[in-house]
């Protein structure tokens, strides 16, 4: 069974980076017919998608992060991550990591992690 | 503010029937697959409804899908006390090439 889990430091201080991993078990993160993604929640609000990855690198992001974002993969851990740069307040979420497939549906989800942008 | 519309909150006694629609514009309802999910209080969403109208593995037939044009809807019938949640619609968005989120509607199950 496919399971997805977000790892990193769960709070971050203002204008630093954030910085979180999503290892992949009971499946490959070589799969030809799925993305990668981060998505995040802030608190009790809605879900906003961060950007994806396929395990050749090939990267796609919100137009609204795109200048602070970078999600990269490590097919040789099963892994990709997530780093987002000069962080406020405003960042300040449940960060989930999700498998996508190719119609874009979200079909398995990590457990979600809080990251806390404060100094 | 999000790209696809849904009411904030609905509501139904046991055993009811309820529906949540979803809005949405040519760029992504009007041109792709509407997926919907659920999130329990305090966890992760869940892939609930995927393509408009299929179930996955495990999700009761009390949930069913629709879509027409640009807008979509979820509907539930014999309502549980366990269907308390949050629901959020979401489709690819061609203009973002990725995926967009209704606000999300809190059922609550009187």
């Amino acid at each position: 069974q496919l399971q997805l889990q977000e790892s990193g430091p769960g709070l971050v201080k203002p204008s630093e980076t954030l910085s979180l991993t999503c290892t992949v078990s009971g499946g490959s993160i070589s799969s030809s017919s799925h993305y990668w993604g981060w998505i995040r929640q802030p608190p009790g609000k809605g879900l906003e998608w961060i950007g994806s990855i396929y395990y050749s690198g090939t990267t796609y992001y919100n137009p609204s992060l795109k200048s602070r974002v970078t999600i990269s993969v490590d097919t040789s851990k099963n892994q990709f991550s997530l780093k987002l740069s000069s962080v406020t307040a405003a960042d300040t979420a449940v960060y989930y990591c999700a498998r996508v497939d190719t119609t874009g549906t979200l079909d398995h989800w990590g457990q979600g992690t809080l990251v806390t942008v404060s100094s | 503010q999000s790209v696809l519309t849904q009411p904030p909150s609905a509501s139904g006694a046991p055993g009811q029937r309820v529906t949540i629609s979803c809005s949405g514009s040519s760029s992504n309802i009007g041109s792709n697959t509407v997926n919907w999910y659920q999130q329990l209080p305090g966890t992760a969403p869940k892939l609930l409804i995927y393509s408009n109208n299929q179930r996955p593995s495990g999700v009761p037939d009390r949930f069913s899908g629709s879509k027409s044009g640009t807008s979509a809807s979820l509907a539930i019938s014999g309502l549980q006390s366990e269907d308390e949640a949050d629901y959020y619609c979401a489709a690819w968005d061609d203009s973002l090439n990725g995926p967009v989120f209704g606000g999300g509607t809190k059922l609550t199950v009187l």
